[in-house]
């Protein structure tokens, strides 16, 4: 059964200590590995898509990267502005996505 | 702004009353999704049309149906919402259906 597994489930990070998420996945026939952000209330804010594994993706404070079992995002010198649950999704072969329960970061200043 | 447009954003309604929620978008995008999110969960997808074409995922409840008139409307129809039935309900598009997926900010279902 295709299944994606997000950890931890919540982060405090004081501001400017950076660390990372981890997106564990089994599905069957990669497509793509999607990363959200969602704030409360709100629908998710994509991110970024990696296709293959290796591959790497940047944005700000963000980083992505991916390996054949999972995938990892890196926060660099966090803000308190990057408070939200992240979200991954992995992209099965018959183009579902399936998404992991996300993670909750809090960064406190 | 391109964008996906989600109405209403917050919705109450009684056990068993039907109810529309509906989704428009500027992308032009050929692929419109409908997924359910409760508290702290994942969210869950109930169905999709690529175009016209419509493809319900096997464990959405008949309870739920959805319309696609044109490229840019879609609606979820709720036909008797029961309290299990409350959660996060959010429309999203694509351009081809394994490109990444851009979502509305939602319509919160309360079910009295």
């Amino acid at each position: 059964e295709d299944q994606v597994t997000q950890s931890p489930e919540a982060l405090r990070l004081q501001e400017g200590e950076s660390s990372s998420l981890n997106c564990s996945y089994t599905v069957s026939g990669l497509r793509g590995l999607f990363w959200y952000r969602q704030d409360p209330g709100k629908g998710p804010e994509f991110l970024f898509t990696l296709y293959s594994a290796g591959e790497e993706k940047e944005k700000e404070r963000l980083k992505a990267t991916l390996t054949k079992k999972e995938s990892f995002l890196h926060i660099t010198a966090p803000k308190p502005e990057d408070s939200a649950t992240y979200l991954c999704a992995a992209m099965e072969y018959g183009n579902k996505l399936v998404f992991g329960a996300g993670t909750i970061l809090r960064v406190k200043s | 702004d391109a964008m996906v447009i989600q109405n209403p954003r917050y919705q109450v309604t009684q056990f068993g009353k039907p109810v529309t929620l509906s989704c428009s978008q500027t992308l032009n995008h050929n692929v419109m999704y409908w997924y359910q999110q409760k508290s702290s969960q994942a969210p869950k997808l109930l169905f999709h049309y690529y175009d016209k074409d419509f493809n319900n995922e096997a464990d959405t409840p008949d309870n739920f149906q959805s319309r696609r008139p044109n490229t840019s409307f879609c609606f979820l129809d709720i036909r008797s919402p029961g309290l299990g039935d409350a959660a996060m309900y959010l429309c999203a598009t694509s351009e081809l259906a394994y490109n990444e997926q851009f979502f509305g900010p939602g319509t919160r279902l309360t079910v009295l």
